[in-house]
């Protein structure tokens, strides 16, 4: 398995621009998580999906932040208009179910956001 | 609200010595994971313990649970230049919900 894939790995913007944000989690996992790193905060959880429902969006710090996901396969984390403190990494990850309610979670590779 | 506290956030050991990451959590679970993200990557999965008392070994990492003291412990063996990176703990955030808190992670340098 190719494990989760997101793109971009690195997005440079100016301040007001929309970000689009990808992730493909690892097939026939069914939760997908959304969480973003700085150094001040560390890493916190934006909002999670189950069968593509939005489970969870108390973490997303603010209206300029939507997600979405329109299908098994693929989530998208929109930020309308940026600003410099969105500057951080953002993290997907995924997570089957049935597993005893396991709750391992597989990250991919990040998406590094800059905005100046 | 839940929390999870690691100690120490920043260790420098030398090659060879033996130290322990501690992870503090405040409220009941039973299920801990343990996780390596190395500078500019991504989290890599290290260990899940399931129960009280469980306790996993992947080569000079020895992970262990006690859910009664809610507290993880990480046991670096013989330490390696290799294992530099940052471990971070997590929690069931819930019961029954597929939900981590992390702890703010523990940044471990080996020097030579």
């Amino acid at each position: 398995d190719a494990g989760v894939i997101q793109s971009p790995r690195h997005e440079v913007t100016e301040m007001g621009q929309e970000v689009t944000l990808r992730c493909k989690p690892i097939s026939g996992h069914d939760y997908l998580f959304w969480y973003r790193q700085t150094m001040m905060r560390g890493l916190e959880l934006l909002i999670y999906f189950n069968n593509n429902v939005p489970i969870d969006d108390s973490g997303m710090p603010e209206d300029r932040f939507s997600a979405k996901m329109p299908n098994a396969s693929f989530s998208t984390l929109k930020i309308q208009p940026s600003e410099p403190r969105d500057s951080a990494v953002y993290f997907c990850a995924s997570s089957p179910q049935g597993r005893r309610t396991i709750n391992e979670q597989f990250f991919g590779p990040g998406t590094r956001l800059t905005v100046l | 609200e839940l929390k999870v506290e690691q100690n120490p956030l920043f260790l420098s050991m030398q090659e060879g010595k033996n130290y322990t990451i501690y992870c503090n959590y405040s409220t009941t679970s039973d299920r801990l994971y343990w996780y390596r993200q190395d500078p500019g990557k991504s989290l890599e999965s290290l260990f899940v313990l399931l129960s009280n008392g469980a306790v996993k070994q992947e080569g000079r990492l020895m992970a262990s649970l006690d859910t009664k003291a809610r507290l993880s412990t990480l046991h670096i063996t013989a330490a390696v230049h290799d294992l530099s990176a940052t471990y971070f703990c997590a929690v069931d955030a819930v019961q029954g919900a597929q939900k981590l808190v992390f702890g703010q992670g523990t940044r471990l340098t080996i020097n030579p």
